[in-house]
């Protein structure tokens, strides 16, 4: 059984949408959950970690966690072509390693 | 603050040959570092976990002999690639944790700018 499951897509969305990715994951005593960019060629960039239940907004995004459900997703508002990108879910497991999603590819079209 | 330098950016080599990869924090002392290995549109696999001054430990199915890892220093692990062959061509990225981040979980991993791997 995979640790980080996601959706591959590709999931494409108009400039101006709302984009929604959905991440799960199997080790329930999973306490800490991060949001990755990471554009073709290069390394992820962390963009929003999450720790509690519930939303963390910072700018047009919001992750949301349910540990119950074990379940983290992104939303990112007002999609611009820019945000188009593959984004990995990443869960830190008790021993501090780090396991990632296979991904979900955004296409913001124009 | 808290940059992770890789080195080389990229390398090409012959089948057989021995590749090492440079981790660095520049800013930061680690006691941590991960490597990782991503494959053409596929995510990243966790390798191994390189911890200072001990030896790293390793994921299922990665062969230790065959690639190396080797933290000599808080700011510095090595990957060897050992006889390196075509199926061994990927994007490998190191990751560090800062050793002043303590115990609390609330604390992310730092990525170096990844190297490419291609084996002839």
């Amino acid at each position: 059984q995979k640790e980080v499951e996601q959706n591959s897509g590709p999931l494409s969305v108009p400039e101006g949408a709302i984009a929604s990715l959905n991440c799960t994951y199997s080790d329930r005593v999973s306490q800490s959950f991060f949001w990755y960019r990471q554009y073709s060629g290069k390394s992820p960039e962390l963009i929003m970690s999450i720790y509690s239940n519930g939303d963390k907004e910072d700018g047009r995004f919001t992750a949301q966690l349910n540990k119950a459900s074990q379940y983290v997703s992104l939303l990112i508002r007002d999609s611009q072509p820019s945000d188009s990108a593959t984004y990995l879910c990443a869960v830190k497991n008790r021993g501090n390693q780090f396991y990632f999603g296979t991904g979900t590819s955004l296409t913001v079209i124009p | 603050g808290a940059v992770v330098s890789q080195h080389p950016s990229r390398v090409i080599c012959k089948s057989g040959t021995s590749v090492k990869i440079e981790c660095r924090s520049l800013d930061f002392q680690a006691t941590t570092m991960f490597w990782y290995r991503q494959f053409p549109k596929q995510s990243l696999m966790l390798m191994a976990t390189s911890n200072e001054g001990s030896k790293a430990t390793y994921e299922q199915g990665v062969e230790k002999d065959k690639f190396l890892i080797n933290h000599a220093s808080l700011t510095l692990s090595t990957l060897t690639v050992t006889s390196a062959h075509p199926e061994d061509s990927s994007f490998y990225i190191c990751s560090a944790r800062d050793r002043l981040a303590g115990i609390s979980s609330y604390n992310e991993q730092f990525f170096g700018p990844g190297t490419r791997l291609t084996v002839l």
